[in-house]
């Protein structure tokens, strides 16, 4: 079945760790987009990509990186810059449109939910 | 730019109660509107869309009409179960931000 696949599902990672959570697609689409949830909020942009080898800053990108090698993976890397990585991360993809902007729908992975012990 | 405001939550129904959750919108063009939903410890699905004025998009028994006039998407359902107990976000297709959503608690 099409969609997107988030691993881990649960993660901890001690202060000081770089962690990296993937997100794998094979829907076809050329856009990708991570997002932070913290609990009772919304969803807050933390970097996107349109095209392959090309990403752009969200709202929050301090103190994450991201790469787009392939069509299908956009992995997140949640530095240790990051003063308060503890919330649960979302990944999608969308067919993108012209203009950098994304014209339907977004399908979204399960989560990846970090823990800084 | 384009935005969305939606209703702020919590929203506590009892089980077959109407339910409405309002949302406005202010963009420049005719976006297409969405309604997504997630469920507790999971990612957001779509519910239903819309994408033009006086569209109604449907599904699972929720609805929501585009209207132009008043630059609103409201959802709505007749009569809600404790299955439908959730978080609601509206959206725009030429905005990838989302509101804070509408958490939806319905008690048997």
């Amino acid at each position: 079945d099409g969609g997107i696949t988030q691993s881990p599902k649960y993660l901890f990672r001690k202060e000081g760790q770089n962690v990296t959570l993937s997100c794998e697609q094979n829907l076809n689409h050329d856009a990708m987009y991570w997002y932070r949830q913290d609990p009772g909020q919304g969803l807050r942009l933390i970097y996107y990509s349109q095209i392959v080898n090309d990403f752009q800053k969200g709202d929050i990108a301090e103190g994450y990186s991201v790469s787009r090698e392939k069509k299908e993976s956009f992995p997140l890397t949640v530095t240790s810059a990051q003063k308060n990585p503890t919330a649960f991360y979302l990944c999608a993809s969308s067919i993108a449109g012209s203009g950098g902007s994304h014209t339907g729908e977004l399908f979204f992975g399960e989560g990846s939910r970090l823990t800084v012990l | 730019g384009n935005s969305v405001t939606q209703m702020e939550g919590p929203v506590t129904l009892s089980e077959e109660a109407f339910l409405t959750i309002n949302c406005t919108y202010t963009a420049t063009g005719y976006p297409s509107l969405f309604w997504y939903v997630q469920y507790p410890g999971e990612g957001l699905q779509l519910l239903l869309k819309a994408t033009k004025a006086d569209d109604k998009g449907s599904n699972k028994g929720f609805e929501a009409t585009y209207r132009k006039e008043t630059t609103s998407f409201h959802l709505e359902k007749g009569s809600v179960q404790v299955s439908d107990s959730a978080v609601y976000f509206c959206a725009l297709n030429s905005d990838m931000r989302f509101g804070a959503g509408t958490r939806l608690t319905v008690k048997p």
